[in-house]
């Protein structure tokens, strides 16, 4: 299993540009949601999607669009990119059934818009 | 809203020795989860140990151990023996344990150093 891929890794934009970062997860997970991590700080959700044609908002949406076409990607869209946005970005998944279940990140998109 | 906070931005240890992170939360909930994820210059988010709130027994993983106090809404991290891979940021993070939202809320992180 790979379990949660991003692509890309690193990633330079200039400002206005729009891009979307990939995320994809082989688990079956219905879970998945979007964090960014700033410096001095921990990660804050971004959006967030229970299933497949659900997605909800979470601590920090502006400025960003997510999907959910099927139950494996998630993608995160940037629609005109500011400086603000630099940031690295992770993509996390869990199952739902049952009362825990471990969320389990992706590698992470160093984002930097100039 | 829940918070968690972080006090100690950085920590060192001197190898084999024990250090203690600590972490607060604030929340109007009575069933929750907490956790500790380690975070090393690779970036990878690792989850280190949880916690229930409904569980008295402090968890324990190896030599990573956590001291809940549910009252005093903390949750501070033990490493015994520390190890120099052990170095790398530390979150504390909470999560509810009533919603479906799955959503984590982090601290601000600790820094751990390990000095050989």
């Amino acid at each position: 299993n790979a379990g949660v891929t991003q692509t890309p890794k690193f990633q330079v934009l200039k400002t206005g540009q729009s891009m979307t970062l990939q995320c994809a997860q082989d688990m079956n997970h219905e879970y998945m949601s979007w964090y960014r991590q700033d410096p001095g700080m921990g990660l804050r959700l971004i959006h967030y999607s229970v299933g497949a044609g659900i997605t909800d908002q979470g601590e920090v949406p502006n400025g960003y669009n997510v999907s959910r076409s099927t139950t494996e990607d998630f993608p995160l869209r940037l629609l005109s990119a500011a400086p603000s946005q630099t940031s690295v970005y992770f993509c996390a998944s869990s199952g739902t059934s049952g009362s825990y279940n471990e969320q389990f990140f992706g590698p992470g998109t160093r984002l930097t818009v100039l | 809203a829940q918070t968690v906070t972080q006090s100690q931005p950085e920590m060192s240890v001197q190898e084999a020795e024990t250090v203690t992170l600590s972490c607060t939360y604030d929340t109007s909930e009575s069933d929750y989860y907490l956790f500790w994820y380690k975070q090393p210059p690779s970036r990878q988010m690792i989850l280190v140990i949880r916690q229930e709130a409904y569980k008295q027994q402090n968890a324990t993983e190896n030599r990573f151990s956590v001291n809940f106090q549910k009252a005093a809404k903390s949750f501070s991290l033990k490493i015994s023996d520390s190890q120099l891979g052990d170095a790398a940021m530390y979150f504390c993070a909470y999560r509810s344990a009533t919603t479906g939202r799955r959503a984590l809320t982090f601290g601000s992180g600790t820094r751990l150093q390990v000095q050989p």
